[in-house]
């Protein structure tokens, strides 16, 4: 049992790439979240999903998209990247009926 | 719209001290939940505590109490008896939805207070 994983853990990008973070689960949860965290700062709502096909926008959400194809997973897209957008991702879930989030280990990103 | 809001940028606790840390936060939603996280130095994020707005009793759970003050808008974490391993970053967090535990909505988060525990 993993609980939730991210994929990868560290990235270097140059501005303009484009890259994808997959998030992966394997607790059946309902809902995930893409959040962003910044040096010093809490974390970012970027996008979130409750179900499969389903997303939706967060605080942040210009310049990322993501992906809910099938429920086990999560994907956030970075289709430019900007240097802006160098930062710790964190990919969460929560279980329909619960009350807590559980967060994966989270990626470093940083864009030259 | 939502907003949290944690004033304490940055504490200094003596050990077994006890410590309360601060959190405000703004809705205009009648249900909602609130919630601590601690991240340490190494980064993860571990869940320790959560309110429920409807819930008439303060959460505890071990050595964390939540103080929620629901006129004034408040969700302090305390901590009893702090520990060396207490120092780390104290995020505070807020979900409104319609029925918490059937719907999902968005989660946002303070910016946190960082603990420092002297021994």
């Amino acid at each position: 049992n993993a609980g939730v994983t991210q994929t990868p853990k560290f990235r270097v990008l140059k501005t303009g790439q484009s890259m994808t973070l997959l998030c992966a689960q394997d607790m059946n949860h309902e809902y995930m979240y893409w959040y962003r965290q910044d040096p010093g700062m809490g974390l970012r709502l970027i996008h979130y999903s409750v179900g499969e096909g389903t997303t939706a926008k967060g605080e942040v959400p210009d310049g990322y998209n993501v992906s809910r194809l099938k429920k086990q997973n999560f994907l956030l897209g970075l289709e430019s990247a900007a240097p802006s957008q160098t930062s710790v991702y964190f990919c969460a879930t929560w279980r329909a009926g619960g009350d807590t989030q559980y967060f994966g280990p989270g990626t470093r990103l940083t864009v030259l | 719209a939502q907003k949290i809001t944690q004033t304490q940028p940055g504490m200094f606790v003596q050990e077994k001290e006890a410590v309360t840390l601060d959190c405000t936060y703004d809705t205009s939603d009648q249900s909602y939940g609130l919630f601590w996280y601690k991240q340490p130095s190494s980064g993860e994020m571990i869940f320790l505590i959560y309110q429920g707005s409807y819930d008439e009793q303060n959460a505890t759970e071990g050595r964390y109490s939540l103080n929620f003050q629901k006129a004034r808008k408040s969700a302090n974490l305390v901590i009893s008896a702090s520990q060396l391993g207490d120092s780390a970053m104290y995020f505070c967090a807020m979900r409104e939805g319609g029925n918490l535990r059937s719907s999902a909505s968005k989660i946002i988060f303070g910016s946190g207070t960082r603990l420092s525990i002297r021994p």
